[in-house]
């Protein structure tokens, strides 16, 4: 059990379709990440939250857009997505911006078709 | 600008052998953190350790042991007498001080392969 909790573990979608990752810890951290790991990159960091605000919006594309209701819960919603959108989506928290360690989720597998 | 290079792609060894994987940064902060994360086949990352700028103690943890040389910006982690559990890619990470909102850079990572 790491504390922060990744679902779905998997997906399929097809370019057409719309889905949402959904992230939640349990750690009572501030701060939460989205990242992407894919084959040929190191991993990537997509958005930052900061106190439920987002913080850091590192220039990813329009057809993912994060929302983050409470310091607990994070989604990324897909729509649109292209094949090289294929990879490993990992959520991650930590207690605020101030150097501490972040705590990752098993990940999303995700797969466009 | 931050970078974090982990020049060795792969590295298998023999089991209970002692293995180097090194991480060589660049940043222009005089305060920020490193990290090194290991991520097993199930995907999630795990925290291994945390060191900041001023601290350059070695640091030993049972088998683990990372060597901070700030001379030569490098964050050595070595493995003694490796299981064959510690087969996992390990990232190495950096994060600047300045940067309030904990953005941490990570390296391409070092798939390591411990064969029995």
């Amino acid at each position: 059990e790491t504390g922060v909790t990744q679902t779905p573990r998997h997906l399929v979608m097809g370019m057409t379709n719309k889905k949402s990752l959904k992230c939640e810890q349990h750690l009572g951290h501030n701060a939460m990440y989205w990242y992407k790991q894919s084959a040929k990159k190191p991993l990537e960091l997509m958005f930052v939250y900061n106190f439920k605000e987002q913080t850091e919006n590192n220039s990813v594309p329009s057809r993912f857009s994060p929302e983050c209701p409470n310091s607990s819960h994070l989604f990324l919603h897909l729509h649109t997505l292209q094949p090289e959108d294929s990879a490993l989506y990992l959520c991650a928290s930590s207690q605020d911006g101030s150097g501490g360690e972040a705590f990752f989720g098993q990940g999303t597998r995700l797969t466009v078709v | 600008a931050q970078k974090v290079t982990q020049a060795q792609t792969e590295i298998s060894v023999v089991e209970k052998e002692d293995v180097t994987l090194d991480c060589v940064y660049e940043t222009r902060d005089t305060t920020y953190y490193l990290f090194w994360y290991k991520q097993p086949p199930s995907g999630e990352l795990v925290f291994l350790i945390r060191r900041n700028s001023f601290d350059e103690q070695n640091e030993i943890s049972g088998r683990y042991s990372w060597n901070f040389q700030k001379s030569t910006s490098s964050f050595n982690f070595t493995i003694t007498a490796s299981q064959v559990v510690d087969s996992a890619v390990y990232f190495c990470a950096l994060s600047e001080a300045r940067n309030r909102d904990d953005k941490i850079i990570f390296g391409k990572g070092t798939r390591l392969h411990i064969l029995p």
